[in-house]
């Protein structure tokens, strides 16, 4: 099947840093991207979708500001949390979907475990 | 709004069949899928529904009825290693964001 990836694996950073998180399809072009994040316990939450070549679209309740999203090319999109703060520690996770006519299914990557100090 | 409820929790027998229900009520729907996460990984895919009826994949077969809004996970031979959460979500437009249920943490005890 396709292959998501994730990087970093986990991340610990001083609170007021800024962190990027790449998130790769190696094997497929991803024409749409999805960030979601998981606080522990609970399900994941949609925090934007990400289609290559525009702007992301935010989900209401995420800042678009703090939190950066790049789709530079149809395998690689990025997260940036700008200026982190200890409630911004989560777990990260992208998906991508491939790009073909009448193909739902999203493929998801291993996922970012972020710490913030 | 968008609402998908899953039993929170359930406990389950090594060898014995589990049914994990789920329900929706969406604005859309284009598909229904299941995923199984482990703590601390990512979401894997286990099933997609569009049509009603019943999806069998060796151990694992998921149903769905759109008029009701409802569907199932079943789960059979029940094994350690299927002790996990399970993830209901429904795509409500073609090619469009998941909304996902709360997860249904399955432990299977021996």
């Amino acid at each position: 099947g396709a292959v998501v990836s994730q990087h970093p694996s986990w991340v610990i950073c001083k609170s007021g840093t800024s962190v990027k998180i790449e998130c790769r399809s190696l094997d497929f072009q991803a024409t749409t991207m999805f960030w979601y994040r998981q606080f522990p316990k609970q399900s994941l939450m949609l925090m934007a979708t990400s289609n290559e070549g525009s702007k992301a679209t935010y989900e209401q309740g995420v800042e678009k500001d703090k939190f950066l999203i790049n789709h530079a090319s149809l395998t690689l999109s990025t997260l940036t949390v700008t200026s982190a703060h200890p409630e911004d520690s989560s777990f990260y996770i992208c998906s991508a979907r491939l790009g073909l006519a009448g193909y739902n299914e999203q493929f998801f990557g291993p996922g970012t475990r972020l710490t913030v100090l | 709004g968008q609402n998908i409820d899953q039993p929170t929790e359930m406990t389950a027998t090594e060898g014995a069949i589990v049914q994990i229900n789920c329900t929706y009520q969406t604005s859309g729907f284009n598909g229904l899928f299941w995923y199984q996460q482990h703590a601390g990984e990512a979401p894997t895919f286990l099933s997609y529904n569009v049509l009603d009826g019943l999806e069998e994949k060796g151990r694992f077969s998921s149903f769905l009825s759109r008029s009701k809004g409802y569907s199932y996970l079943l789960l059979k031979e029940l094994q350690m290693k299927d002790s996990a959460s399970y993830l209901c979500a429904v795509i409500m437009e073609y090619g469009n964001k998941l909304v996902f249920g709360a997860g249904t943490i399955l432990r299977v005890k021996s």
